[in-house]
């Protein structure tokens, strides 16, 4: 079952704020957030893997809302090098596979 | 470190062709991933090993297309008869399986494959 990713898009300007959420049907295990540049491979961000959990990355954070089965990403003061698409992927506690679902994804575009 | 490895990066095949897509995953990792992206349709899973077994896969999406996985270190994806619709970016991943973050997967950098 893929995770919801919202907004699909976003534009930004250097240094504005922005939330990308992801939200499952399912209950799950961990969220892992990636993200990919244009032509290249999506890289591997962070991973949450308890309620209530924050990580950051640079001034890319990130929850994890268990009950709710939802994650937040949040760029904070954005610089042109976020420009990409993020995705969550979700794994579900009952499986013992390992396996991801990817969202469809977020574009963000800053802009100088 | 080395990453996941790919080969071909690039590939244009004409229509019934045969096309074989090959991954080295990272050295110490139990679990390879081949994944497909495309504009329409994101992010697919079509098959994934586990200490080189195939455990899912139901994301392959017609019997032209076969995975393998014969060691620890080398895995294919074959596409025979290749179609147009084919066409996407193809990308394999390892993960470690093992500890709390073991579901972390590490993607290769994709086999760009386009079908005329």
């Amino acid at each position: 079952q893929q995770p919801v990713q919202s907004p699909q898009a976003v534009i930004l300007r250097e240094g504005e704020d922005a939330v990308i959420n992801c939200s499952s049907s399912k209950a799950l295990y961990s969220v892992h957030w990636y993200r990919q540049k244009h032509g290249e491979a999506p890289v591997f961000l962070m991973i949450l893997l308890k309620g209530g959990e924050q990580k950051g990355h640079e001034k890319i954070s990130a929850s994890f809302n268990e009950k709710k089965q939802q994650s937040s990403l949040y760029l904070t003061a954005s610089q042109l090098s976020y420009s990409g698409t993020y995705f969550c992927g979700t794994a579900q506690p009952d499986s013992n596979d390992y396996k991801l679902s990817f969202g469809a994804g977020t574009t963000v575009t800053v802009r100088a | 470190d080395a990453g996941v490895i790919q080969s071909p990066r690039h590939e244009v095949t004409e229509m019934g062709q045969e096309v074989t897509l090959r991954c080295k995953p990272i050295s110490g990792h139990n679990s390879l991933f081949w994944y497909r992206q495309t504009m329409m349709r994101g992010l697919e899973l079509l098959i994934y090993f586990n200490n080189n077994v195939p455990i899912d896969d139901s994301g392959m999406p017609e019997d032209r297309f076969s995975a393998k996985m014969p060691n620890a270190s080398f895995s294919t994806l074959k596409i025979q008869p290749s179609e147009p619709r084919d066409s996407a970016v193809y990308f394999c991943a390892s993960s470690p399986h093992t500890g709390v973050e073991g579901n972390t997967i590490y993607f290769g950098e994709g086999s760009w494959l386009t079908v005329v």
